[in-house]
């Protein structure tokens, strides 16, 4: 009965590397965000979609793009990894408003 | 700009005493306010929020929280601490007019001495 979930919860890649991180819910929720949090737990808002159309677009890197193929699923793709996106990346989703945010349980990306 | 801030990076409760974390913000607008928990090696769960209404709100785990207007605080207490308590607490703040975006804070880490 998982809520929301991440795959993989660790990622380790070199630099240069592409790699996707996948995000789905089924919580019926119509929006989902893309969080990253640095080594000092600092949480950063990455993207935000709402009815699979984008609706916050932080200033990140075009190196990271999100996808989603539909309302349950956002997923997160970078190119060219560089040894600063090293993070833990939360998706998280909710419905309504004001919005309740409820978290995946992460993905710890390590760049070497 | 609007902010929050979390003035204590971390705090050392022993098992059994009372807690308190603060939580500030700067904000034009009023404010929708939230308190999550993040266990090591975990997501983060909602443990409790103010949206309107009565400014004292109630939590899971025992957690409560005092929104004060006046001092733009969202302070959270719990009377008694356990040792599964320990972990890192987010202060988070949205409003209308910003799409509900929220800004965080920049986490307190509660340590619990047995």
């Amino acid at each position: 009965d998982t809520a929301v979930s991440q795959t993989p919860k660790y990622l380790v890649t070199q630099m240069g590397n592409d790699k996707s991180i996948k995000c789905e819910q089924n919580l019926g929720h119509d929006t989902m965000y893309w969080y990253k949090q640095d080594s000092k737990k600092f949480l950063k808002i990455m993207f935000s979609y709402n009815n699979k159309e984008l609706i916050i677009n932080e200033t990140v890197p075009n190196r990271f793009s999100p996808k989603s193929p539909d309302k349950a699923h956002l997923n997160l793709h970078i190119n060219s990894l560089e040894l600063g996106d090293s993070a833990v990346y939360f998706c998280a989703s909710s419905r309504g408003t004001p919005p309740e945010q409820y978290f995946g349980p992460g993905t710890r990306l390590t760049v070497t | 700009a609007q902010s929050v801030t979390q003035p204590d990076i971390h705090i050392t409760v022993s098992e059994g005493a009372s807690l308190e974390l603060r939580c500030n913000y700067s904000y034009g607008a009023t404010p929708y306010l939230f308190w999550y928990v993040q266990s090591p090696g975990q997501g983060l769960q909602l443990l409790l929020k103010y949206f309107s209404g009565d400014t004292l709100v109630q939590g899971i785990k025992g957690f409560e929280a005092e929104f004060k207007r006046s001092q733009s605080s969202f302070n959270l207490r719990k009377p008694s601490v356990h040792w599964s308590d320990a972990a890192e607490y987010f202060c988070a703040v949205g409003a209308q007019d910003s799409n509900y975006q929220l800004i965080w804070g920049a986490g307190t880490k509660l340590i619990i001495k047995p």
